[in-house]
């Protein structure tokens, strides 16, 4: 049931600066706000970005978020090898009434 | 620091009801603000939002699972349970307990999750 579009993976080598998207429509991101949660390998997810562009607790600013209309991005600088992890996006959608969630991405440092 | 753990069998027979709970620790589950969540991920999918309950008992569960479904708290223990009928080979997955802290709509904490697997 993911409403929410986002790439399968994304890659890039240490220190550059990697993209996410998450990609929905008017009854979900177009109105909510859009959380972010990042999933280490083997472990539960964690909060990393909620209301769309607030950091959590010790979350470094190398990680932020954006929305903008019906897509959210969420953007990783200085990338470094313990960011390899899958990240999923997250948001209310009013017409399923239900809490839905994007597809999920892989990053890879290469 | 709340944290949850989630306890239950990992496996289950097909057409039968699956029960798990998940306690609460370092924290009431009476707290007025926390709606006890419940969220399964598919082997290699994305995250699936399956309900939250209030303490008080009220629910909001996700339609697609609404006729399966039903979630309960337990204040004496300070853990809240899900109850899924009717599995079958796609209910397998890992369940996660976590926290929604009202009015605010994203998930934290998140307990270890557990797996479950349905066969016969």
């Amino acid at each position: 049931q993911s409403v929410l579009t986002q790439p399968p993976s994304v890659s890039a080598a240490p220190g550059e600066k990697v993209t996410i998207s998450c990609s929905g429509s008017s009854s979900n991101i177009g109105n909510n706000h859009v959380s972010w949660y990042q999933q280490l390998p083997g472990t539960a997810p964690k909060l990393l970005i909620y209301d769309s562009n607030k950091r959590t607790s010790g979350i470094p600013d190398r990680f932020s978020g954006s929305k903008s209309g019906t897509s959210a991005t969420l953007g990783i600088t200085g990338l470094q090898a313990g960011d390899e992890a899958d990240y999923h996006c997250g948001t209310w959608d009013a017409s399923l009434r239900a809490y839905v969630f994007g597809t999920g991405t892989k990053v890879t440092v290469l | 620091q709340v944290q949850l753990q989630e306890a239950g069998p990992g496996l289950v027979k097909p057409s039968e009801t699956l029960s798990l709970t998940c306690t609460v620790s370092g924290g009431s589950i009476s707290t007025s603000s926390h709606y006890w969540t419940w969220i399964r991920q598919h082997p290699g999918e994305g995250l699936e939002w399956l309900g939250y309950i209030y303490y008080s008992g009220t629910t909001f569960y996700n339609p697609s699972l609404q006729s399966r479904i039903t979630m309960s708290v337990d204040t004496s223990k300070n853990q809240f349970s899900l109850r899924l009928t009717s599995v079958t080979a796609a209910d397998a997955a890992v369940y996660y307990c976590a926290i929604r802290t009202s009015p605010d709509n994203w998930f934290d904490p998140w307990g270890q999750g557990i797996q479950v697997t349905v066969s016969s």
